[in-house]
């Protein structure tokens, strides 16, 4: 069975620094997929990046970053120089082999605070 | 990526009643998924819809409560029947276009 560990419930950080959310997570396919999404106040969900189990770069977008460890089951996500736009719940998931043709298993989700 | 058009957006429905949601992909899809999401908490997905069969269910969830409607490649519904507080919950459809997976802006269903 596949499942998602993201202890941090809640983050409260001040704008312009630096916040890292945890993510860990446990499957017995040799073929998986990691996702981060943003839920904010507004209640969609936004699609932040996709990453597959054989490809450990670690990736920058901007402010975002992740940081994809397979030795430690984690694909953690560090936002830099925070801004109040930041403020929303985010997922982790994790998809299988047949992603796209399958569900995806969310964490439970971290709610992220900017203070300004 | 797809564009899901997803209604009602919300809806406030006295128990016992049933509620029929829409999602309208702007896109062929082969499966489109639907997720319930209680309040405060994470997404668990309800079921899976193919075109042309029937809906697959997940552990807790079943037709009776749940029935799923997929009569194209662009178009499902998803009844909440004999509603009960504990409905209360955001439900939502997803599909695959690639690079993830998109999602419709839910539906904040308060069962009174």
């Amino acid at each position: 069975a596949q499942k998602v560990t993201q202890a941090q419930t809640e983050i409260s950080v001040v704008e312009k620094e630096d916040v890292t959310l945890d993510c860990v997570y446990e499957t017995r396919d040799t073929t998986y997929y990691l996702f981060w999404y943003k839920q904010p106040p507004s209640g969609e969900l936004v699609f932040l990046i996709r990453r597959n189990s054989f490809d450990e770069q670690n990736e920058i977008s901007g402010r975002y970053s992740w940081n994809f460890q397979k030795s430690t089951s984690s694909f953690n996500f560090t936002i830099t120089a925070s801004q109040v736009v930041d403020s929303a719940v985010y997922f982790c998931a994790l998809s299988g082999r047949y992603f796209g043709n399958e569900k995806l298993t969310f964490g439970t989700g971290t709610r992220l605070t900017i203070i300004p | 990526s797809a564009v899901i058009s997803q209604k009602p957006s919300r809806d406030i429905c006295q128990r016992g009643t049933s509620l029929t949601i829409q999602c309208q992909v702007d896109s062929q899809v082969t499966m489109m998924f639907w997720y319930r999401q209680q309040p405060g908490q994470s997404l668990t997905l309800i079921a899976t819809a193919n075109q042309g069969s029937e809906a697959t269910y997940e552990s807790g969830f079943v037709i009776d409560k749940f029935p799923i409607s997929r009569p194209n490649l662009t178009f499902s519904t998803l009844t909440v029947s004999n509603m009960s507080p504990e409905d209360s919950s955001i439900y939502l459809c997803s599909v695959w276009t690639g690079p993830g997976y998109t999602f419709g802006s839910g539906t904040r269903l308060t069962v009174v």
